[in-house]
């Protein structure tokens, strides 16, 4: 199975933009790429997802490398409540696997 | 209703007691799941249920034992657990299994129920 790669942290400040970058090298033509964050004390939730064209909903927008070998989740107005561990996920057509990495733990500072 | 409820949200167990975790969707999901999340890592997948039927045992110990009783419900019965087996119990749901699966769709979790083994 392909695998994702993840920063440990990253830092933001309140209200500007946070861009989490994943890489996913070995990346199928079919694989799907979920995005999901866990609040602390929280169950995760689901953020965004796409194939090959990026993608925007009211949480994030998630911006797809032509190659699919990586891709980024940007947060455009970080708050307080974003902050968060933020977890890139591959997940194979007709998978019903969700395998979770390590993530990326955001901070966001006031 | 998007909730994935679990109950009890905390539960205190000794090694020799016998208890149950409950899961309840009322999202008419068909899929339902069981991780394990130990303390600053990413939750491990356990099982998967597809339709009311055990689609995925990720080699999860004997002593955690699933049920399905209906679709709406997913329950993990424990037994002579070790206190290495203390974590964050998580289930969620999504709506389809096989083909398209979970590629593009979403599963929604529920808030876990922590359990401490003594």
């Amino acid at each position: 199975d392909a695998k994702t790669t993840q920063p440990n942290s990253m830092e933001s400040n309140e209200e500007e933009p946070v861009h989490l970058p994943c890489n996913h090298s070995t990346i199928s033509g079919t694989d799907y790429i979920h995005w999901y964050r866990q609040l602390p004390s929280q169950g995760p939730e689901y953020v965004i997802h796409g194939l090959t064209s990026n993608v925007n909903n009211r949480m994030a927008s998630l911006a797809i490398a032509e190659d699919r070998k990586s891709s980024t989740l940007i947060l455009h107005r970080a708050t307080l409540r974003d902050a968060a561990v933020y977890y890139c996920i591959l997940i194979k057509a007709a998978g019903n696997k969700l395998t979770f990495g390590g993530g990326t733990r955001v901070l966001v500072k006031p | 209703d998007t909730e994935v409820t679990q109950t009890p949200k905390h539960l205190v167990m000794g090694m020799t007691n016998k208890k149950s975790l409950k899961c309840e969707q009322h999202m008419g999901h068909r899929a339902m799941y069981w991780y394990k999340q130990k303390a600053k890592k990413p939750p491990e997948l356990m099982f998967v249920y597809s339709y009311e039927k055990l689609s995925i045992n990720e080699s999860v110990p004997s002593r955690f034992s699933p049920e399905c009783p209906n679709s709406s419900l997913l329950n993990l019965h424990l037994h002579a657990l070790q206190p290495e087996d203390s974590a964050l119990y998580l289930c969620a749901s999504s709506q389809e299994v096989g083909s398209p699966g979970l590629m593009n769709t979403e599963a929604f979790f529920g808030q876990g129920t922590r359990l401490t083994v003594v």
